[in-house]
């Protein structure tokens, strides 16, 4: 089955830095990517719709200053956590969506700490 | 943020027994649905899914039920093993909404050996 990665899977950063996480589909192209924060004990809440070639789509409530996303390849999408601070360390999941299967995959997830 | 003592409803099985996980969801428009499994520190797993023009669907071990007036899902584990503990999550969809899922809140599924 298709598979997504995302890279790194955890990471442990100093209030104030930024942090890239990237997420790849491995053997298809997608055109969609979603990105999701899922807090301990909590469901999976989607951040934003990131589109290969445009500008995300980000929910209501998420600051797209701070959640930076590129989707600068069919395969590839990036969030960057900007002066990341204690309050974003989560678990930061994405998804793809493979339009020939009509079915979306997601990845292993990143767990971010910041101290 | 982080809501502090939230906890998932759980629901714990004899090793062996049938499961049945419920959910319900919110949307009227929305016409897919998706089971996904989740093992601590993991992403979703996909399970089985059900578009709205179906109520019941089965695959191997899993049945998953929709009832449309009430808004309610639920999936069936037959012969629960121990390597089904997990949190399961109901998503639902809405064809006209470009893709996006919407998770409901999840339950933690114990199986007792």
């Amino acid at each position: 089955g298709a598979v997504v990665s995302q890279h790194p899977s955890r990471v442990i950063c100093k209030s104030g830095t930024s942090v890239k996480i990237e997420c790849r589909s491995l053997d298809f192209q997608a055109t969609t990517m979603f990105w999701y924060r899922q807090f301990p004990k909590q469901s999976l809440m989607l951040m934003a719709t990131s589109n290969e070639g445009s500008k995300a789509t980000y929910e209501q409530g998420v600051e797209k200053d701070k959640f930076l996303i590129n989707h600068a390849s069919l395969t590839l999408s990036t969030l960057t956590v900007t002066s990341a601070h204690p309050e974003d360390s989560s678990f930061y999941i994405c998804s793809a969506h493979d339009r020939a299967q009509e079915t979306q995959y997601f990845g292993p997830g990143t767990r971010l700490l910041v101290l | 943020g982080e809501s502090v003592g939230l906890h998932l409803p759980t629901l714990s099985v004899q090793e062996g027994d049938n499961s049945i996980i419920n959910c319900a969801y919110s949307n009227s428009a929305s016409d897919y649905f998706i089971w996904y499994k989740q093992e601590s520190g993991k992403g979703p797993q996909f399970i089985i899914d059900i578009r709205s023009n179906m109520d019941k669907r089965q695959g191997q071990r899993v049945t998953v039920l929709l009832n449309k007036t009430v808004k309610h899902l639920s999936l069936q584990i037959a012969a629960t093993q121990p390597g089904d503990s997990a949190v399961y999550f109901c998503a639902e969809n809405y064809s006209g909404g470009y893709q996006k899922v919407t998770f409901g809140i999840g339950t933690k599924l114990q199986v007792i050996p």
